[in-house]
């Protein structure tokens, strides 16, 4: 069974772009979950994905942006890039919501530099 | 904000010795989760407890939850150069399924 996948696994951008990072989750995964990463600031929740809806997000800036495709991958948007958005972007699926939850199943990451 | 924190911050043991890793979280949850990320990698899931087990094990792992200490701990015994990694501990409560992280137990093995 093929894990959560993520593209690109590095990405280096100009200050002022916009950049696009991809996850496909496991399959069968209905939601998907994007946290940073970012040097000395632990994981930060930035969004959860469910069913094609946005369901929760973290304390980010509007700038901060994604979506869930029908077959449940996801897109994260960063645009107007700053220096302080270089970090790991971690993507991760899991089965659907309840109140026990269930683990989350992760990819590798995708390092974002801003430059 | 981090809903956990994990103490020690690091750890350096002998191969063979046993680890104990430490996190407190702050509101009632509705289960706990350990999870092990290697070198900035992605992070791997561990074991999962829920609010109503004290204590769970999953080969080298145990875990204990005291919800009345809003506490949790995880031993890993007989360690191994392997298990070198960092250690998060995880929380969901309320309502949704957002997993909140601690900040990490950084752990070395040495051998």
């Amino acid at each position: 069974e093929a894990g959560v996948t993520q593209s690109p696994t590095h990405l280096i951008k100009t200050r002022g772009q916009q950049a696009t990072l991809r996850c496909s989750p496991i399959s069968g995964h209905t939601s998907v979950y994007w946290y940073q990463q970012a040097l000395g600031l632990g994981l930060q929740f930035l969004l959860w994905y469910d069913e094609g809806e946005e369901r929760n997000r973290g304390n980010f800036p509007p700038r901060f942006s994604g979506r869930q495709f029908p077959n449940y991958s996801s897109e994260l948007n960063v645009n107007a890039l700053e220096l302080e958005d270089s970090a790991l972007y971690l993507c991760a699926s899991s089965l659907a919501t309840g109140t026990f939850g269930y683990g989350y199943t992760f990819g590798s990451g995708t390092r974002l530099t801003v430059v | 904000s981090q809903q956990g924190e994990e103490d020690p911050q690091a750890l350096s043991i002998q191969e063979g010795e046993n680890a104990t890793m430490n996190c407190s979280y702050k509101t009632s949850i509705n289960n706990l989760q350990w999870y092990r990320q290697n070198s900035g990698r992605g992070l791997v899931h561990l074991i999962l407890i829920r609010s109503n087990e004290r204590e769970k094990h999953s080969g080298r792992l145990r875990v204990t939850l005291d919800t009345s200490k809003k506490s949790s701990s995880l031993l890993i015994t007989a360690s191994r150069a392997a298990d070198t990694a960092s250690y998060f501990c995880a929380t969901l409560y309320g309502g949704g399924n957002k997993l909140t992280f601690g900040t990490g137990t950084q752990l070395k093995v040495e051998l």
